[in-house]
């Protein structure tokens, strides 16, 4: 069964750039069916899409992040990641990776990674 | 952005029971709502999709209805596994937004 793996630092200094990483197993993540994305949830509060790109390039970002995200596909590795710029506190939560189907169901989740913001 | 809202935010119920947790669009999303359930410390994990559709896996306990602007999940017979808290999910129009989710606990 596929497999969805985060990486990266838990520690973000304020206006710094977030990176993560996102490595998938058990499948291919070259794929026309498929996009692959970002979710975060921060402490207590209901999930939120942060975007997600298919392995063509066609990304979509959440307006609400204003320009700071960028997510990036490489088929070579069978990994995408995120870049986040800017980060301040209020971007402390757990990161998931994930797979989207063409109607935006989440159904495949990595375990997430809780990234905090702090000096 | 479509704004999803669950009620009630959290819930007592006891092994057995039946409970019903609703879900409110602010514009409509025809059937295109689903459904998640999350334990502490684990990501989500889709139960319904496309307002009624059970997720392969899923015991047929739970059940979704619903349209346009008004959903609801349907949990008969609880089992000790299903305290938890679940949220709702439009797909209609990214961002895709979630509910706040409701939480059930054990009375």
């Amino acid at each position: 069964q596929l497999q969805l793996q985060e990486s990266g630092p838990g520690l973000v200094k304020p206006s710094e750039t977030l990176s993560l990483n996102c490595n998938v197993s058990h499948g291919s993540i070259d794929s026309t069916t498929y996009s692959w994305g970002w979710i975060r949830q921060p402490p207590g509060k209901g999930p939120e899409l942060i975007g997600s790109s298919y392995s063509s390039g066609s990304a979509y970002y959440n307006p609400s992040l204003k320009g700071r995200v960028t997510i990036s596909v490489d088929t070579s590795k069978n990994q995408f990641s995120l870049m986040l710029s800017f980060v301040t506190a209020a971007d402390t939560a757990v990161y998931f990776c994930a797979r989207l189907g063409y109607n935006g169901l989440i159904n495949q989740w990595g375990q997430g990674t809780l990234v905090t913001v702090s000096s | 952005d479509i704004q999803m809202t669950q009620s009630p935010s959290s819930l007592s119920a006891s092994v057995g029971d039946r409970v019903t947790m609703t879900c409110r669009a602010s514009q409509s999303i025809y059937n295109y709502l689903n459904w998640y359930q999350q334990k502490p410390g684990k990501a989500p994990k889709v139960l319904i999709f496309a307002t009624s559709s059970l997720q392969s896996g899923v015991p047929s306990r739970f059940s979704g209805s619903g349209s346009g602007t008004d959903f609801t999940l349907t949990i008969t017979s609880l089992q000790p596994e299903d305290f938890a808290t679940y949220y709702c999910q439009q797909s209609s129009v990214p961002p895709y937004n979630f509910g706040q989710g409701t939480k059930l606990e054990i009375k």
